[in-house]
């Protein structure tokens, strides 16, 4: 069974740092894109990055292009977002999806919840 | 980049009806547009690829149709479990992917 399990959330000032990880299970890891979708409070769905299979290639939306960056790890099956530069439009629910080749989630996790606020 | 409007943004209906629901594309991504459901306290589910392909474990009553700029989501004999919010997404662009601002379906 795939689980995707998201951690790292909680409360942190504008314009710190915050690091947020998932930890994948039930599938090999290495084999596909991973992704970050976020939804802010009572709001829709927003795409935050995405990463090959490798690690080498990455992708962002310009509303987190050169504050966000999505890094991977294979050897342990997880997922991480690193975010500096928080601003209170950052706050949202981070979720963990799996996209097949970059495309559709097929997979996601249960959500981790970060707020932005002084 | 792709802009995705859906339509309605709030449904209201009674089990057993059926519901349509509509997203369109700011230009033309063939057919590669995907449907999701939200519940609260559930990971969001995919039930639509490809414009039209049931993802495995997606009810029949649910079907997906259209290509180009124009899409809808039906769902015939509404289950007391399908009132959730549903979201389109594109990914005719990858990686760069966007989202319908969602439809919440609740009950009459």
């Amino acid at each position: 069974e795939v689980q995707l399990v998201e951690s790292g959330g909680g409360l942190v000032q504008p314009g710190r740092s915050l690091k947020l990880s998932c930890a994948a299970s039930g599938f090999t890891f290495s084999n596909y894109y991973m992704a970050w979708v976020r939804q802010a409070p009572k709001k829709g769905l927003e795409w935050v990055a995405t990463i090959s299979t490798s690690g080498s290639r990455t992708y962002y939306p310009d509303s987190v292009k050169g504050r966000f960056t999505i890094s991977r790890d294979n050897a342990k099956s997880s997922l991480y977002l690193q975010m500096n530069s928080l601003k209170s439009e950052d706050t949202a629910t981070y979720y963990c999806a799996r996209p097949p080749m970059g495309s559709y989630f097929d997979y996601w996790g249960q959500g981790v919840m970060v707020t932005v606020s002084s | 980049d792709v802009q995705m409007t859906q339509s309605p943004s709030y449904l209201a209906a009674s089990p057993g009806e059926s519901v349509f629901i509509s997203c369109k594309a700011s230009k033309s991504i063939s057919n590669y547009l995907a449907w999701y459901q939200q519940k609260p306290g559930e990971a969001n589910k995919l039930l639509i690829y490809s414009g039209s392909t049931l993802q495995s474990g997606t009810p029949s009553r649910f079907s997906g149709s259209g290509s180009g700029t124009d899409f809808t989501l039906t769902i015939r004999n509404l289950e007391p479990e399908d009132f959730a919010v549903y979201y389109c997404q594109q990914y005719y662009e990858k990686p760069h992917l966007t989202f319908g601002s969602g439809t919440k379906l609740e009950i009459k």
